[in-house]
């Protein structure tokens, strides 16, 4: 089984619609993260959360919220979905008390919005 | 602005070596990453340097030039399971990734 596990890998939707997509990783780690990639684009973070109680903005956060419901699992939320959110969305890890600062990475959810 | 600079595609030969550049200017600098990425599959960490110089792992070697803002990624001994997208990403002074866009490398028989 994956250390970091993504659902749904796969989902569409209309515009307008609420999607949540989950994350739950078994690393242990505390560091978590939202990243979302699209075509020609390097990947953009989203939201990062260093524990249970620390959400922080990304590069591009607006249209979307988090939370951070244990230290295993953190949801991404779109309260509306709008066609433009259409990407590769992709959670991910690390260890503080790694000195590489290395990320774990899910297996991506594609989300397709219409 | 932030920004990382890295060829969008490359082409090579199975057996061959090949060397993948990334230029990068920052708001500061704590680190330079190289991942690999599948077509459809998460990236996965080959590499991180800090201090100038060549880090040696197996059949990939990664280079880090701080005063030029340069590194490179070597891949020897081609094989064609490298064939995949290398991400180039700076962790600036803020301990924020900058990612590019990532270099798609072919490789052929």
């Amino acid at each position: 089984d994956a250390d970091v596990t993504q659902t749904p890998r796969n989902r569409i939707t209309k515009t307008g619609k609420r999607i949540m997509l989950e994350c739950s990783q078994t690393k242990g780690h505390d560091r978590m993260y939202w990243y979302r990639q699209d075509p020609g684009l390097g990947l953009r973070l989203i939201y990062y959360s260093f524990d249970v109680k620390d959400i922080n903005k990304g590069e591009i956060s607006d249209g979307y919220s988090v939370s951070r419901q244990a230290q295993a699992k953190f949801s991404l939320s779109l309260e509306s979905a709008i066609p433009n959110q259409t990407a590769l969305y992709f959670c991910a890890t690390s260890d503080p008390r790694q000195d590489t600062g290395e990320l774990f990475f899910g297996e991506g959810s594609r989300l397709t919005v219409l | 602005g932030q920004n990382i600079d890295q060829p969008t595609e490359m082409t090579a030969t199975e057996g061959a070596i090949v060397q993948i550049n990334c230029t990068y200017q920052t708001s500061g600098f704590n680190g330079l990453f190289w991942y690999q990425q599948h077509a459809g599959e998460a990236p996965t960490f080959l590499s991180y340097n800090v201090l100038d110089g060549l880090e040696e792992k197996g059949r990939f070697s990664s280079f880090l030039s701080r005063s030029k803002g340069y590194s490179y990624l070597l891949l020897k001994e081609l094989q064609m399971k490298d064939s995949a997208s290398y991400l180039c990403a700076v962790m600036d002074s803020n301990y924020q990734l900058i990612w590019g866009a990532g270099t798609k490398l072919i490789i052929k028989p």
